[in-house]
């Protein structure tokens, strides 16, 4: 069964920094490209980042660039979000999901809430 | 990139047929063949219910349905019934991918 667990979510003050992390189970971790989509509290889906099996290419939304990082060990079967100089609109619930074909994704995570408050 | 345009909401009554407008540009929805469509339950994880405009991943109910006709991509679900109800996103390949406003479908 395919699992996807993130965790490191939280409550944060502004400019500060986490790292999201998402393990996965249940498939063949290195054979997938990877995503992390986020949804501020009432609103849409936001697609933020992903990342090639191998971590070799890296694709950001324009709103964070520069902010965020995105990263892999295919050893541990972990995806991680490095996320520095958060800002109040950074606030979202952040899923880790498994793309399946270009721009889908077929398996989710429950999800890791990011509060930026101070 | 902006946001593609779905109706705040739309309703049906069970049995009946609700279709769902994902409106974009030619610089997304209408230059691949690349839309995709989540279901999502208050409180849970999306679920995808149609991928490459109208493939169904399998154990998807062959009562949802996916199509694009220019820049407009369309969800139909027939046959609606009382768990149909929860928010519907798209989401388009643009370069990176962008995702649709979302729509709140009731079922009466």
């Amino acid at each position: 069964e395919v699992q996807l667990v993130e965790s490191g979510g939280g409550l944060v003050q502004p400019g500060g920094s986490l790292r999201l992390s998402c393990a996965a189970s249940g498939f063949t971790f290195s054979s997938y490209w990877m995503s992390w989509v986020r949804q501020a509290p009432g609103k849409g889906l936001e697609w933020v980042a992903n990342i090639k099996k191998d971590g070799s290419e890296k694709y950001y939304v324009d709103s964070v660039k520069g902010r965020f990082t995105i990263s892999r060990d295919n050893a541990k079967n972990s995806l991680y979000l490095q996320v520095i100089s958060l800002r109040a609109e950074d606030t979202a619930v952040y899923y880790c999901a498994r793309d399946f074909t270009v721009a889908s994704y077929d398996y989710w995570g429950q999800g890791t809430l990011v509060t930026v408050s101070s | 990139q902006s946001a593609l345009t779905q109706p705040p909401s739309a309703s049906g009554s069970p049995g009946q047929s609700v279709a769902i407008s994902c409106t974009g540009t030619s610089s997304d929805v209408g230059g691949y063949n690349y839309v995709s469509w989540y279901q999502q339950h208050p409180g849970k994880a999306p679920k995808l219910m149609i991928y490459e405009v109208s493939k169904r991943p399998s154990g998807v109910p062959d009562r949802f349905s996916g199509s694009k006709s220019g820049n407009t991509a369309s969800l139909t679900v027939s046959g609606l019934q009382a768990e149909d109800e929860a928010d519907y996103y798209c989401s388009s390949y643009a370069g990176s991918n962008v995702f649709g406003t979302g729509t709140k479908v009731t079922v009466l």
